[in-house]
């Protein structure tokens, strides 16, 4: 298994402005992942963060909006940039271990966007 | 469009109660059904992960099946505690099985 941190575990913030979560596993992993959770819907995929190079965006989401680095495999970040109300979201992280089918997640970041 | 479906989405039962949740997925280009249990301010808890048509899995008083052929999964609580109270997700991944695709979840409420 793996231990996951985010920073931070909640914050509200105004429209306009940008905010960055962090991930931390508290092992090296090849697969870390971050998702979101609007209000009322379900765990969505945002990317898959690749160590070296750029994320792999899934179908409406776009670097512009979500840009993410992950300068090793043991860290990632997820910006949230020039923020909307319909934002407001829980965005979690996860890990996936090699030659598991598991994934393993943070306790999420809970933004609430005024 | 991968759609994964739960039912019910909410639950109220008493302690002691047996309980159980359906998981309905797409049965094409299956490669693993996962149940998680999600707390309120604490990670999703990942419960279960089953693979092949027929698969029984149990851990404690929670166990659960999975058809592929069919495309569901069912969740079992036996004798219900407060501390089961909880949101329960299944999530399905085809492929290469990175992605997962979740469902709504389940909100069950266990009342003294």
């Amino acid at each position: 298994s793996a231990v996951i941190s985010q920073k931070p575990s909640r914050d509200i913030c105004q429209r306009g402005t940008s905010l960055t979560i962090q991930c931390q596993v508290d092992s090296q992993v090849t697969m870390m992942f971050w998702y979101r959770q609007q209000p009322g819907q379900s765990l969505t995929l945002i990317a898959t963060a690749n160590q070296g190079s750029e994320a792999t965006y899934e179908s409406g989401f776009v670097i512009d909006k979500f840009p993410i680095s992950r300068p090793n495999l043991t860290f990632s970040t997820l910006t949230v940039s020039n923020m909307s109300p319909e934002d407001s979201s829980i965005y979690l992280c996860s890990v996936g271990l090699l030659g598991s089918h598991e994934q393993y997640f943070g306790p999420g970041t809970r933004l609430t966007v005024t | 469009i991968l759609n994964v479906e739960q039912s019910p989405q909410s639950l109220h039962v008493q302690e002691g109660d047996s309980t159980n949740f359906t998981c309905s997925f797409p049965s094409s280009n299956f490669y693993a059904l996962h149940w998680y249990r999600w707390e309120t301010a604490k990670s999703p808890e990942a419960l279960f992960v089953m693979t092949l048509n027929g698969d029984e899995k149990k851990k404690g008083r929670i166990s659960a099946t999975l058809n592929t052929k069919e495309g569901y999964s069912y969740l079992y609580i036996k004798g219900s505690q407060p501390e089961d109270s909880a949101t329960y997700l299944c999530a399905f991944s085809t492929g290469g099985g990175n992605k997962l695709t979740f469902g709504t979840g389940t909100q069950l409420k266990v009342e003294l």
